[in-house]
């Protein structure tokens, strides 16, 4: 059980490139969320999938792209990366519920744009 | 719109003082909220969950407690030690069923 997994740990691009970033759990949880993390910042939702075959976008959607592979992956896409984008990215996922359940992240993507 | 406030930003005690870390939210309506801890360069650790029907939970020498009516949460860490060092985040379910708000985070030291 290897909870949520995240490729790749860390990837520098130059501005404009694209990439796709994987996310994958073997919870069999239903919802799953893309966070970015910036210093002094916390965590801010960019996209979440409620379950397999829906996404919505979060606080700061804009750059990205998402796509709920099945009911186990979830990707993140930037199609013309932009030093802004910088950051550290986290996946999530939780099991649908009433709130009480807990979310569990993946060890996170280090992103540099140049 | 929820907003989600920690205080302090950093903090840097002796080993074994007690402690309180400190969270505040803007609007009451949340369904829970949770305690994580982050480790430099890892992912989050959830340590504990609070629902909104619940004022306290405690989890060996954590106490985390919730006063949704003045919207506010402190976690208390007895008898701190140098393994407590990280940065610990307070986070509400809030705003919709499925989004969960994160404040800035506390950043602690735990010096021997």
């Amino acid at each position: 059980n290897a909870g949520v997994t995240q490729t790749p740990k860390f990837q520098v691009l130059k501005t404009g490139q694209s990439m796709t970033l994987q996310c994958a759990q073997d919870m069999n949880h239903n919802s799953m969320y893309w966070y970015r993390q910036d210093p002094g910042m916390g965590l801010r939702l960019i996209y979440y999938s409620a379950s397999e075959g829906t996404t919505d976008k979060g606080e700061v959607p804009n750059g990205y792209n998402v796509s709920r592979l099945n009911k186990r992956e979830f990707s993140l896409r930037l199609e013309s990366a932009a030093p802004s984008q910088t950051s550290v990215y986290f996946c999530a996922s939780r099991t649908a519920g009433t709130g009480i359940e807990t979310q569990y992240f993946g060890p996170g993507t280090r992103l540099l744009v140049l | 719109k929820q907003e989600v406030t920690q205080i302090p930003a950093a903090l840097s005690v002796p080993e074994g003082e007690n402690l309180v870390l400190n969270c505040s939210f803007t609007d009451s309506a949340i369904y829970n909220l949770q305690w994580f801890r982050q480790d430099p360069g890892k992912g989050l650790t959830s340590l504990l969950l609070i629902q909104s029907s619940q004022r306290e939970q405690t989890s060996g020498r954590l106490n985390a407690s919730l006063d949704k009516s003045s919207g506010r949460s402190t976690l208390y860490i007895a008898a701190s030690q140098p393994g407590d060092s990280a940065t610990y985040l307070c986070a509400v379910f809030s705003g919709g069923y499925n989004k969960l708000i994160f404040g800035a985070g506390t950043r602690l030291a735990v010096h021997p």
